[in-house]
């Protein structure tokens, strides 16, 4: 399987602030997705990161708040804007490669706080 | 609603002692379900992907097993590094096609 990286691995912000995650897969990838982790909660998908157009947005989550990049087959962007409390959480960066697995795999994550 | 529900939340073994997990799911339109196992402070780890009913998979000590309703998890004389968490998932039709909706996982904490 395909390996992923994520930048910063984690971080303390101020709440107001934005964050922008970096994810780096080695390897050209069919889709890529963000996906957040709270205490306690299963993972929920943030969004679909489109290859040269706009991400594909779940319900309850916005552009504004959470716009994404993926300027090629191997990088995507998530930032996290104007951020609160409730910002806490784990963000993943996901790929997905058609092959005989189906195969969807994670990056390590990146643990945000917010105060 | 496409919903995932896994049972129990945790679950304590001694070492050599099997058990399984169940993974419950409604889903219109399974398109295949995934189990992955994740360490603290790290992401999740695939393990198999199931796609019809009666399809098993196996690795090492883990075999998992899908019905029309659930999926289970057997895990087979358990060891102290097979402690963790394990996330069921189904892949559904979202607007972008392959979404994973993810249960809240199992712990699993295998003592000596």
């Amino acid at each position: 399987s395909a390996v992923i990286s994520q930048k910063p691995s984690r971080d303390i912000c101020q709440r107001g602030t934005s964050l922008t995650i970096q994810c780096q897969v080695d390897s050209q990838v069919t889709m890529m997705f963000w996906y957040r982790q709270q205490p306690g909660q299963s993972l929920t998908l943030i969004a679909t990161a489109n290859q040269g157009s706009e991400a594909t947005y779940e319900s309850g989550f916005v552009i504004d708040k959470f716009p994404i990049s993926r300027p090629n087959l191997t990088f995507s962007t998530l930032t996290v804007s104007n951020m609160s409390p409730e910002d806490s959480s784990i963000y993943l960066c996901s790929a997905h490669r058609v092959n005989s697995y189906n195969e969807q795999f994670f990056g390590p994550g990146t643990r945000l706080t917010v105060l | 609603e496409d919903q995932v529900t896994q049972s129990p939340e945790a679950l304590r073994l001694q070492e050599g002692e099997s058990s399984s997990l169940n993974c419950s799911y409604t889903v219109s339109g399974l398109r295949g379900l995934f189990w992955y196992r994740q360490d603290p402070g790290k992401g999740p780890e695939f393990l198999f992907t199931l796609y019809s009913a009666g399809e098993e998979k196996e690795k090492e000590r883990l075999k998992a097993t899908l019905t029309k309703k659930e999926s289970f998890l057997h895990i087979t004389a358990p060891k102290p590094e097979d402690s963790a968490t394990y996330l069921c998932a189904v892949q559904a039709r979202n607007q972008a096609g392959t979404a994973l909706i993810f249960g809240k996982g199992t712990t699993l904490s295998v003592s000596s």
